[in-house]
């Protein structure tokens, strides 16, 4: 299985500021995506993080709101700008191989709170 | 497109009582199916998956049967304990992006002693 640490774990932003998480992988895999998690609710898919390329969006997600990095196989950033209190979220990384089979393993998750 | 639909919660037991948590999905093709849990202030764990029809997931107690007939994929536990108490996400892989996830609204357990 892959081991998967994200950071910030928790934090508390200031509204109008902008917020990168890492998440960094224990070995390379092929595929790594970030969900969004809204208080109270299911997980939304953000984005699929491509390696060495532009992430690709899901609908109603946006690169200028929200940009992701990935400059290599193990590691990618997903980064909030311009925060406001909706998106006051856990943001969490997932990641795939086919080496795993077909599991999809997640992080712990950044907890953000927007004040 | 792809959906998942899973019963509502809270779903409130007494311990050593019998779980189920109902899961039903819409897809082309033959998805991959998950269950995945969140305990309360923790991140998502995978607890079981099928990757095929008639597959039968189990862990820690759980187990899950992929039914293609019915398209369901339902939770069921023998004897919950207190420890079982926390969310439950039924999921669904897609079958046009191998990696993406289809996530139901998620069902709470409450376990009480």
């Amino acid at each position: 299985s892959a081991v998967i640490s994200q950071k910030p774990s928790r934090d508390i932003c200031q509204r109008g500021t902008s917020l990168t998480i890492q998440c960094q992988v224990d070995s390379q895999v092929t595929m790594m995506f970030w969900y969004r998690q809204q208080p109270g609710q299911s997980l939304t898919l953000i984005a699929t993080a491509n390696q060495g390329s532009e992430a690709t969006y899901e609908s109603g997600f946006v690169i200028d709101k929200f940009p992701i990095s990935r400059p290599n196989l193990t590691f990618s950033t997903l980064t909030v700008s311009n925060m406001s209190p909706e998106d006051s979220s856990i943001y969490l990384c997932s990641v795939g191989d086919r080496e795993y089979g077909n599991t999809i393993y997640f992080g712990e998750g950044s907890w953000l709170t927007v004040v | 497109g792809d959906s998942v639909t899973q019963m509502e919660g809270p779903v409130t037991l007494s311990e050593e009582a019998f779980l189920t948590i109902n899961c039903t999905y819409t897809a082309t093709g033959y998805p991959s199916l998950f269950w995945y849990v969140q305990y309360p202030g923790e991140g998502l764990q995978l607890l079981l998956k099928a990757t095929k029809a008639d597959d039968k997931g189990s862990n820690k107690g759980f187990e899950a049967t992929y039914r293609k007939e019915t398209t369901s994929f339902h939770l069921e536990k023998g004897s919950v304990q207190v420890s079982d108490s926390a969310v439950y996400f039924c999921a669904l892989g897609a079958t046009d992006s191998w990696g993406k996830l289809q996530f139901g609204a998620g069902t709470q357990v409450v376990v009480t002693p």
